[in-house]
């Protein structure tokens, strides 16, 4: 089963604009973990947040965490055409050695 | 500095056959983990391996093995496939040390016909 649930399911925006995914999960984490995905591709890392940190930036990345919502989101500023992929968020168990994938928010970003 | 290589790139395979997918590391790493991912969804865990030995498991059947080479190296074996296990095969490298970003190769898409 998938520990994570992005929402929304797919987000088309103008390039310039900025893009906010959101992610859920069910049990307590040890961190939360952002990753991309080109089509046909595998996943690339873009930030980890750990589970007693609230906010985290990288670039053009903004990632929040409320362990008390059991919810994190992934900002993206001005978008470009090229962020266009899919996005993941995966989630470290407190316990264990496994990531867990929600099922990914499409984001089209046309220019 | 290689990243993660898996080979092959494509397979097609029927059922009722058996298929064995192998991975390379990146450089430096030491656990490997392996992921299947359908299409339209998140990659779903199959099984982490260190130290030569399966550390953790997901939720899939005894059909599905692996194994880690001293060089770090792994192999995902399937036997006895099914229509259902279509999908892109993906492995992931990282550090032994628990809950870092794992390094993604761009994974085997097996086609089961």
């Amino acid at each position: 089963s998938q520990q994570g649930e992005e929402d929304p399911q797919a987000l088309s925006i103008q390039e310039g604009e900025n893009a906010t995914m959101n992610c859920s999960y069910k049990t307590s984490i040890n961190n939360l973990q952002w990753y991309r995905q080109n089509s046909g591709r595998g996943l690339v890392h873009l930030i980890l947040i750990r589970s007693n940190e609230r906010e985290k930036h990288s670039g053009r990345l903004r990632v929040t965490l409320d362990t008390s919502k059991k919810s994190s989101s992934l900002l993206i500023t001005a978008s470009r055409a090229a962020d266009t992929a899919s996005y993941f968020c995966a989630t470290y168990m407190e316990y264990g050695n496994k990531l867990v994938f929600g099922a990914g928010t499409i984001l089209r970003v046309k220019s | 500095d290689a990243g993660v290589t898996q080979s092959p790139t494509h397979l097609i395979k029927t059922r009722g056959q058996q298929v064995t997918l192998r991975c390379s590391p990146k450089s430096g790493h030491d656990t490997v983990s392996w992921y299947q991912q359908a299409l339209g969804q998140g990659p779903q865990f199959i099984f982490q391996y260190y130290e030569e030995e399966e550390r953790q498991r997901g939720n899939f059947p005894d059909r599905f093995s692996g194994h880690q080479f001293p060089n770090y190296s792994s192999e995902l074996n399937v036997n006895a496939l099914l229509l259902g296990d279509s999908a892109l095969y993906l492995c992931a490298s990282s550090s032994a040390a628990g809950g870092r970003p794992q390094h993604f190769g761009d994974g085997t898409r097996l086609s089961i016909l």
